[in-house]
């Protein structure tokens, strides 16, 4: 089976803090994504990879980052987190664009 | 700009009833076409998934779905639900990336 694995399941930051999110997926996938969940707005695409060391944008990255530096691992970065970014994060990956995808537990970021 | 809507924020039917969950999308090129399925407390899972051929598709569970192209649409469908089914429904549609509708939470009444 797939394995994504997401480091935390729960975390909590405060306000300005630089935030880590890790994942790794075992699968040798070459397409890697972060999501945050949010009530009645479902998830929404904050960035993805398609190869290793490249990123493109989702649908809401602003005050995030990512890193690629490995193909199995896909990092999103909070560079200093804000209480709106108080979510459920999840990472994705899948063997080729459209083919379905696979999700890690996720991570649920509190910032006080 | 290219989006998935799913029509119903809340569902609630009583065991046995019949289901169906919208969703449509808007982009004109090919598509593949998922629904996904969030219990409470467990992570995502994929339901089905349409690629090409038979327009309507079969998925885990007694879950079906049919795309419509006409009508940039995919829904869900389920002839009898269960308590089980209690759970958290996206529709994703790939375009160039996997884009998420906002979800449908279907609550089953035993």
């Amino acid at each position: 089976d797939v394995k994504v694995t997401q480091s935390s399941r729960y975390l909590v930051k405060r306000t300005g803090e630089k935030v880590f999110l890790e994942c790794v997926q075992d699968m040798d996938h070459e397409n890697m994504f972060w999501y945050r969940q949010d009530p009645g707005l479902g998830l929404r695409l904050i960035y993805f990879s398609y190869d290793v060391k490249m990123k493109e944008k989702g649908d809401i990255p602003e005050g995030y980052s990512v890193s690629r530096e490995k193909k199995e691992r896909f990092s999103l970065i909070l560079e200093s987190a804000s209480t709106n970014q108080t979510s459920m994060y999840l990472c994705a990956s899948s063997p080729d664009r459209g083919k379905g995808t696979f999700f890690g537990q996720g991570t649920r970021l509190t910032v006080v | 700009a290219q989006s998935v809507s799913q029509h119903n924020h809340h569902v609630i039917l009583s065991e046995a009833a019949s289901l169906e969950l919208g969703c449509n999308y808007s982009y004109g090129g090919t598509v593949n076409l998922f629904w996904y399925v969030q219990y409470p407390g467990q992570h995502l899972q994929l339901l089905l998934k349409y690629f090409s051929g038979d327009p309507l598709v079969k998925g885990i569970k007694g879950f079906e779905a049919e795309f419509i192209k006409s009508k940039f649409s995919f829904n869900l469908r389920k002839p009898s639900v269960q308590w089980s089914d209690t759970a958290e429904y996206f529709c994703a549609v790939t375009f160039n990336d996997m884009r998420f509708g906002a979800g449908t939470r279907l609550t089953v009444k035993p």
